[in-house]
């Protein structure tokens, strides 16, 4: 069964640092990869997603991510982080081949300090 | 467009009692889903459709009933809620083209 792991359950940076935040995924082939944001009292809306072609996809809001098939990894970032981005991220993959389950890690949630 | 829309925002259930969780999107999308929110836990698909006239469980549909009324809208029963059901309910929808999908704002539901 698929499943993804999103290790760090809360990371507090500064305001203007980067961002590094961990996604790894266990599947036996490559699924669509996604991240999600979460702000509180909020619904998810999606950052970005990756489906094929050039592992490093960009996203709204000035993220990144970049996809490690050796790695099974899909690593979400951003190179200088502000306020607003305080919020819970969620990482999520889905089956190839029509089906329309997508499984969701667990969350991040980022604190940002001043 | 109001992308997905979700009622009530907010309800407070006693043991035993029952309510439906509404959801509409207005995106033309075939598929729905609903989800339930606890600490830790991430997201946990209850029940989703995949078009019109279709519905299928997902990993916890114990206790849940779902009704896909027409393309717009897909409604969640709790028959007889138990506290173990307290958690914020989130609707999404998919269009036919992508994986991705879209989320209202939630409906946080508490069970005394």
């Amino acid at each position: 069964a698929q499943s993804v792991t999103q290790p760090d359950i809360h990371i507090t940076v500064s305001e203007g640092a980067s961002l590094e935040l961990r996604c790894n995924y266990s599947y036996g082939a490559t699924p669509y990869l996604f991240w999600y944001v979460q702000s509180p009292g909020q619904g998810l809306q999606l950052l970005l997603k990756y489906f094929s072609g050039d592992t490093l996809v960009q996203g709204i809001k000035g993220f990144e991510a970049e996809f490690k098939r050796s790695q099974s990894s899909f690593n979400l970032r951003k190179p200088s982080v502000h306020w607003s981005d305080a919020a819970e991220y969620f990482c999520a993959v889905a089956l190839l081949g029509g089906y329309q389950k997508v499984t969701f890690g667990t969350g991040t949630k980022l604190q940002v300090i001043p | 467009n109001a992308g997905v829309t979700q009622t009530p925002k907010f309800q407070v259930l006693k043991t035993g009692q029952s309510m439906t969780l509404q959801c509409a999107q207005d995106m033309n999308h075939n598929s729905m889903y609903w989800y339930r929110q606890d600490p830790g836990m991430g997201l946990r698909l209850i029940y989703y459709s995949a078009s019109e006239g279709t519905t299928d469980k997902g990993e916890v549909p114990n206790g849940y009933n779902v009704s896909r009324l027409n393309k717009r809208e897909f409604s969640l029963r709790l028959e007889s809620a138990a506290p173990s059901q307290t958690s914020v309910y989130f609707c999404a929808s998919r269009g036919q083209s992508a994986y991705e999908q879209y989320f209202g704002p939630g409906t946080r539901l508490t069970v005394t």
